[in-house]
């Protein structure tokens, strides 16, 4: 699976869009991009997927460049909950055997 | 749907001493999966198992065994503790369904090895 690279950390004002960066260069076709995040020392949860098209649900929106290179995820309206570490990783759907989860990006939301 | 349980929460362990971390999911997932995680480092895959009955070895499986006891339960085993262990684990479960392949963790163990 491909490697991904994120920034190591980011501020974000309370009520401000959090843009969180992931470069993905060598990611394949059938590669999907995933971000999770990380609540203090609580387990990973998923937040959202996508392949080409950009993405959003209830929780974030995903943007991925035409290239694929690279994908930006969006918390519109971030709030203090949303201070955690964000991993971005990417993922053929043949299991996480072979993902690497870095040390992701900690962002923390300042009142 | 209780989704990924773990127990236990805690433990501390002196060493040389053996336990085992339990996990069982109710998503009727193929895949289930062990983690670890140190401080500021991101998570390192111990073993894993892509369907009832197989297991595999992940980036770091040494002292560890695992048992892919049915389709729900995946228990971790340390048969002789190390301070080296002391960490947090991680138990997650995936299916492949449609588009994508989502990861489901539970709540994680925090080991200490004495």
């Amino acid at each position: 699976d491909a490697k991904t690279t994120q920034p190591p950390s980011m501020d974000c004002a309370e009520g401000r869009a959090a843009n969180l960066p992931c470069n993905h260069s060598t990611i394949s076709g059938n590669e999907y991009v995933y971000w999770y995040r990380q609540i203090h020392s609580q387990g990973p949860q998923y937040i959202i997927h996508g392949l080409k098209n950009n993405e959003t649900n209830e929780m974030a929106s995903l943007i991925i460049t035409e290239d694929r290179k690279s994908s930006t995820l969006i918390l519109p309206h971030a709030t203090l909950r949303d201070t955690a570490v964000y991993y971005c990783i990417a993922s053929n759907s043949g299991g996480y055997q072979k993902v690497t989860f870095g040390i992701g990006t900690k962002l923390q939301v300042i009142p | 749907n209780a989704g990924v349980t773990q127990t236990p929460k805690f433990q501390v362990l002196k060493t040389g001493q053996s336990m085992t971390l339990q996990c069982a999911q109710d998503m009727n997932h193929n895949s289930m999966y062990w983690y670890r995680q140190d401080p500021g480092m991101g998570l390192r895959l111990i073993y894993y198992s892509a369907s009832e009955g197989t297991t595999d070895k992940g980036e770091v499986p040494n002292g560890y065994n695992v048992s892919r006891l049915n389709k729900r339960e995946f228990s971790l085993r340390l048969e002789s503790a190390a301070p080296s262990q002391t960490s947090v684990y991680f138990c997650a479960s995936s299916d492949h369904r449609g588009q994508g392949e989502k990861l489901f963790f539970g709540s994680g163990t925090q080991l200490s090895v004495l």
